[in-house]
């Protein structure tokens, strides 16, 4: 079954203590992304990857880290994590062109 | 920059009727795709339909058809026989492929859809 999967899928942190939510796909797409989910603001790019090694700053990357190390795999690092980055994070899947496929979702909350 | 508009932060309506869902967006470029995405309290994101801005029939996938209209920019949905498991958040996202390859997905603020018994 084509699909993304996200782990964990709820987390809750204290502020500082780093974290990495994982993310794979079975579909051998090149491009995935991350999208961070508020209440009125819809969902909003973090970073992407065009491929393995290829990353860049989508439009809110400020306190994330992303990797492509190998082309399924596209984990999220946020290395010092503050109240502000809690949040609804996804993990997404795309060939190019046809639609994203998503992730189950994260609900990360920082205490 | 692109950016998308959905007026519409809720609506409702009675199971068996039709909805129609607002979405209007801006760019300056020609070649782009369109989409509706369904998210019900799952939380899960499920692709519902996808337009070609290139393609001027309108895409329609069972009970749920758009209204493209490019001059106009706008791009609504239309669920026809709404039913029960229709009821979720709408979100209509706009995708220009830059010269960079970034698959960048541009949402709207969303419409919450109630459908009534």
């Amino acid at each position: 079954e084509a699909q993304v999967t996200q782990n964990p899928r709820y987390l809750i942190t204290v502020t500082g203590k780093k974290l990495t939510v994982t993310c794979s796909q079975n579909m051998n797409h090149e491009y995935m992304s991350w999208y961070r989910q508020d209440p009125g603001l819809g969902l909003r790019q973090i970073y992407y990857s065009m491929n393995v090694e290829v990353t860049d700053k989508g439009d809110v990357p400020e306190g994330y880290k992303v990797s492509r190390k190998e082309k399924r795999n596209f984990p999220l690092i946020l290395e010092s994590p503050s109240p502000n980055q809690t949040s609804l994070y996804f993990c997404a899947s795309s060939l190019g062109g046809g639609g994203a496929f998503f992730g189950q979702g994260t609900r990360l909350t920082v205490v | 920059a692109q950016t998308v508009t959905q007026s519409q932060p809720e609506m409702s309506v009675q199971e068996a009727e039709t909805v129609t869902l607002s979405c209007t967006y801006d760019t300056s470029e020609s070649n782009y795709y369109l989409f509706w995405y369904k998210q019900p309290p799952s939380r899960q994101m499920i692709l519902v339909i996808r337009q070609e801005a290139y393609k001027q029939q309108n895409a329609t996938e069972n009970r749920f058809s758009v209204n493209f209209q490019k001059a106009a920019k706008s791009f609504s949905l239309k669920i026809s026989d709404s039913q029960l498991g229709d009821t979720a958040m709408y979100f209509c996202a706009f995708n220009l492929i830059s010269n960079f390859g970034n698959e960048k997905l541009t949402f709207g603020t969303g419409t919450r859809l109630t459908i009534i018994p």
